[in-house]
């Protein structure tokens, strides 16, 4: 079973508006972490955010938030006034503290950000 | 601070030709990790390195492929010899291992794109 599902192969926002790329994980670990990785037409993978199992509150950093939802196991990324540099792939990623105890990605969402 | 770097870049070899890829972690990272996107695939894990010692490679496809990391510090994927499903994005990535891993940034590298003809 895929751990990590990326339901959005792209997506277009408008650039100044918000957008929300899902994420939904499968794990039986009650300790992981949740992370999303922006890789633009460069190839380089750049970190966003970290959401931890435990983290009462989501995650934000800048204009990216983390709507995280443990109970249905979702963590979906939120870009605020979104910009063309946005424009890139994203991925989401999990790691779990006991089993598999490495980065399992999802497939990514190509976001296209509109003029 | 630099971060992770990868050389080559790219790299085209003919099938049955060996290619090392090289990987320098952040200056002071214990954790290395290798992983790779075949085309149209998701990323998928290789092996991860605790300072010079393997500590997971599980995800390593077969023994074609040997990774080390000589002094814990930078480290080299070798393929050999190279077949055309090995072509793909070979990322490295390290992350402090000050903290349990699955609470760790792990920060990669720009990749090397390896084009097995």
């Amino acid at each position: 079973a895929q751990k990590i599902t990326q339901t959005q192969p792209g997506m277009f926002v408008q650039e100044k508006e918000a957008v929300t790329l899902d994420c939904t994980y499968d794990t039986s670990d009650q300790s992981y972490g949740l992370f999303w990785y922006k890789q633009p037409s460069s190839g380089e993978m750049i970190f966003l955010i970290y959401q931890g199992s435990y983290d009462e509150q989501n995650a934000t950093e800048g204009r990216y938030s983390l709507n995280f939802q443990k109970a249905r196991k979702s963590a979906n990324l939120v870009i605020s006034a979104s910009q063309l540099g946005d424009s890139a792939m994203y991925f989401c990623a999990m790691r779990e503290a006991f089993y598999g105890q490495n980065f399992v990605f999802g497939p990514g969402t190509r976001l296209s950000v509109l003029p | 601070e630099a971060g992770v770097t990868q050389f080559p870049s790219h790299s085209v070899i003919e099938k049955g030709q060996t290619v090392t890829l090289r990987c320098d972690p952040i200056s002071g990272h214990d954790n290395l990790y290798w992983y790779r996107r075949v085309m149209g695939k998701e990323i998928k894990f290789l092996l991860h390195f605790v300072k010079e010692s393997k500590q997971d490679e599980s995800g390593m496809p077969n023994n074609r492929f040997l990774a080390e990391r000589t002094g814990g510090t930078y480290s080299t994927l070798k393929v050999q010899p190279a077949e055309l499903e090995d072509s793909g994005v070979y990322f490295c990535a390290s992350s402090q291992g000050e903290m349990p891993n699955h609470q760790e940034t792990q920060y990669f590298g720009p990749g090397t794109r390896l084009l097995v003809l």
